[in-house]
């Protein structure tokens, strides 16, 4: 079955604690990319990746990092979290190619972290 | 500027009858898609539809249909003949195919059908 997993599903951490979040997906997908979603103001991309060592900021990147070693993967890392981190996050992958259909991002279940 | 607009934050519909959410977006990409997701209370987001900017013909799936005004900028989605399990959040979104090929999500519309 053709899918985006990402883990934890929920996640309650302390401040200063480094944390990671696992993303993997079997489509083969080029693109890549990690949102947060808070009331209000819908998803915003925090990194994209276009394809394996290659990553680029997305809108709202400060306190996280990425990698990209591998093509189904892209593990969102907080090296500090802090309550203003607290937040629905969202893994999604897609193909790369150009205006058609199919480009399509699929995402993950979430990631629900409360950061006290 | 923001890239992707939707104005409406909640809506009400009948059962049984048709709803249009609002979408407007901004690029000087000629080469991009539109697309709608839907977030029930669930959570997960699903896929709903697709418009590519050189389609000629507005996009239908099944009760979900675009209608794209590409002079206006304008995507919105129209649900017709709406069920309860159409109660949701919906996102409106676009990819730039020529310039970083990034998705830019809406800030959502909450859809509520009433019996």
């Amino acid at each position: 079955e053709a899918q985006v997993t990402q883990n934890p599903r929920y996640l309650i951490t302390v401040t200063g604690k480094k944390l990671t979040v696992t993303c993997s997906q079997n489509m083969n997908h080029e693109y890549m990319s990690w949102y947060r979603q808070d009331p209000g103001l819908g998803l915003r991309q925090i990194y994209y990746s276009m394809n394996v060592e290659v990553t680029d900021k997305g809108d709202v990147p400060e306190g996280y990092k990425v990698s990209r070693k591998e093509k189904r993967n892209f593990p969102l890392i907080l090296e500090s979290p802090s309550p203003n981190q607290t937040s629905l996050y969202f893994c999604a992958s897609s193909l790369s190619s150009a205006g058609r259909r199919g480009t399509e991002a699929f995402f993950g279940q979430g990631t629900r972290l409360t950061v006290v | 500027a923001q890239k992707i607009t939707q104005t409406q934050p909640g809506m009400f519909v009948q059962e049984k009858e048709a709803v249009t959410l609002d979408c407007t977006y901004d690029t000087s990409d000629p080469s991009y898609g539109l697309f709608w997701y839907k977030q029930p209370s669930s959570g997960e987001m699903i896929f709903l539809i697709y418009q590519g900017s050189y389609d000629q013909q507005n996009a239908t799936e099944g009760r979900y249909s675009l209608n794209f005004q590409k002079a206006r900028k304008s995507a919105n989605l129209v649900i017709s003949a709406s069920q309860l399990g159409d109660s949701a959040m919906y996102f409106c979104a676009m990819r730039e195919f020529g310039t970083g090929n990034q998705f830019y999500f809406g800030t959502g519309t909450s859809l509520t059908v009433i019996p």
